[in-house]
């Protein structure tokens, strides 16, 4: 029980289809965070939620729309995806400070393995 | 440019021998460090965290040390077991401002029987 939950696990999807990941977090954290993981390379940053705002978009296209409606729960809607979208997407979550985010251990889920056809 | 660097890539070793994994770094301003362990298929699990004012932290198995002067941490495996068998990801977060995350690639650690 990692108390991050990512659903669905696994995700096949065609390039023209729109789907959308959803994490749950059931530690009482303000901050929540999309990660993306590809082989051999170090995980990426995409989003960041610091009580419900939006605080980081690091340079992420488009195609990929965040969406955090409370503090508990964190979504990624896809659409038009490439190839190289391929990955493993991980989401955390963490107890934010007045200073921001970076200080607190981050609790992961086991992410959403998705592949683009 | 900040950046963190894990070496080796990959290790093999058996079951009940110790190894070291390295992190070396440059991230500046530095404010912590961690290691986290990822099974295959999971997330990323955390095993230690350090200031800069602190030079080992234990947890269990798991021994990391840092020294703040040559940018360097190790993590340190004792008896390994079969379940040790993971990649071992370095996480250095700086400060200037607000908090950064920097990833290093990880080091995949096999332990056979």
């Amino acid at each position: 029980e990692t108390g991050v939950t990512q659903t669905p696990r696994h995700l096949v999807m065609g390039m023209t289809n729109k789907k959308s990941l959803k994490c749950e977090q059931h530690l009482g954290h303000n901050a929540m965070y999309w990660y993306k993981q590809s082989a051999k390379k170090p995980l990426e940053l995409m989003f960041v939620y610091n009580f419900k705002e939006q605080t980081e978009n690091n340079s992420v296209p488009s195609r990929f729309s965040p969406e955090c409606p409370n503090s508990s729960h964190l979504f990624l809607h896809l659409h038009t995806l490439q190839p190289e979208d391929s990955a493993l997407y991980l989401c955390a979550s963490s107890q934010a400070s007045g200073q921001g985010w970076g200080n607190q251990p981050q609790h992961f889920g086991d992410g959403t393995r998705l592949s683009i056809l | 440019k900040n950046q963190v660097e894990q070496s080796p890539q990959s290790l093999i070793i058996l079951e009940g021998k110790n190894c070291t994994l390295q992190c070396n770094y440059t991230v500046s301003p530095f404010s912590n460090l961690r290691w986290y362990k990822q099974d295959t298929g999971r997330g990323p699990v955390s095993l230690t965290i350090m200031t800069f004012s602190e030079n080992t932290k234990s947890n269990g198995r798991y021994t990391a040390t840092l020294d703040a002067d040559t940018k360097q941490s190790s993590l340190h495996i004792t008896a390994s077991q079969l379940s040790d068998s993971a990649s071992y990801i370095c996480v250095v977060s700086a400060t200037s401002g607000t908090y950064k995350y920097i990833f290093g690639t990880g080091t995949r650690l096999k332990v056979l029987a």
